[in-house]
């Protein structure tokens, strides 16, 4: 089946830790982002990759990193520079192409303990 | 620039209602809407997709609506149900690789 995945499900970081989230899509789909919501809020873009080696800041990308060295994969650090990383992030995919829709993987929630 | 805005932002109904969820957007330009739905704590599921140059998409007892020259499109809910209750989203996908996202209606269906 096609999707996209994203784990681990939950995860705790330590203040002054640097955590990744993974996602991974095999939908072959060139485009894939990252959002953070909060508690009762919309989604905002952290950021996106429209191809391999490339990506761009979204919204609120301070305190965040991101690498696309594969089309499959499009991990997202939490630095320690984030100050306030409690949420939940949610990864997503699209094709280039002008009529297809996005798809979204699980969610991952972060918490700072 | 693109705004996407959906009224109310929060709903309750009782069950059986049929029910309908606005979404409005600025810049008729747009590529297509998107529903998606979601329930706590979890991701995105896709309800409905409608094309620029569609009126309108039926899946079940959900149809939604699209007319691009008001801005606007409508998430119809027939005969609710409590398994109905979710945020519900809307997107506008405004380029190849863009998409700019309402705020959400919670719904709660009220058995």
């Amino acid at each position: 089946d096609g999707g996209i995945t994203q784990s681990p499900k939950y995860l705790f970081r330590k203040e002054g830790q640097n955590v990744t989230l993974s996602c991974e899509q095999n939908l072959n789909h060139d485009a894939m982002y990252w959002y953070r919501q909060d508690p009762g809020q919309g989604l905002r873009l952290i950021y996106y990759s429209q191809i391999v080696n490339d990506f761009q800041k979204g919204d609120i990308a301070e305190g965040y990193s991101v690498s696309r060295e594969k089309k499959e994969s499009f991990p997202l650090t939490v630095t320690s520079a984030q100050k306030n990383p409690t949420a939940f992030y949610l990864c997503a995919s699209i094709s280039g192409r002008m009529n297809t829709e996005a798809f979204f993987g699980q969610g991952t929630r972060l918490t700072v303990v | 620039k693109q705004e996407v805005t959906q009224i109310p932002a929060a709903l309750s109904v009782p069950e059986g209602e049929n029910l309908v969820l606005n979404c409005s957007f600025t810049d008729s330009a747009i590529y297509n809407l998107q529903w998606f739905r979601q329930d706590p704590g979890k991701g995105l599921t896709s309800l409905l997709l409608i094309q620029s140059s569609q009126r309108e998409q039926t899946s079940g007892r959900l149809n939604a609506s699209l007319d691009k020259s008001s801005g606007r499109s409508t998430l119809y809910i027939a005969a609710s149900q409590p398994g109905d209750s979710a945020t519900y989203l809307c997107a506008v996908k405004a380029s190849n690789y863009q998409l700019i996202w309402g705020a959400g209606t919670k719904l709660i269906i009220k058995p």
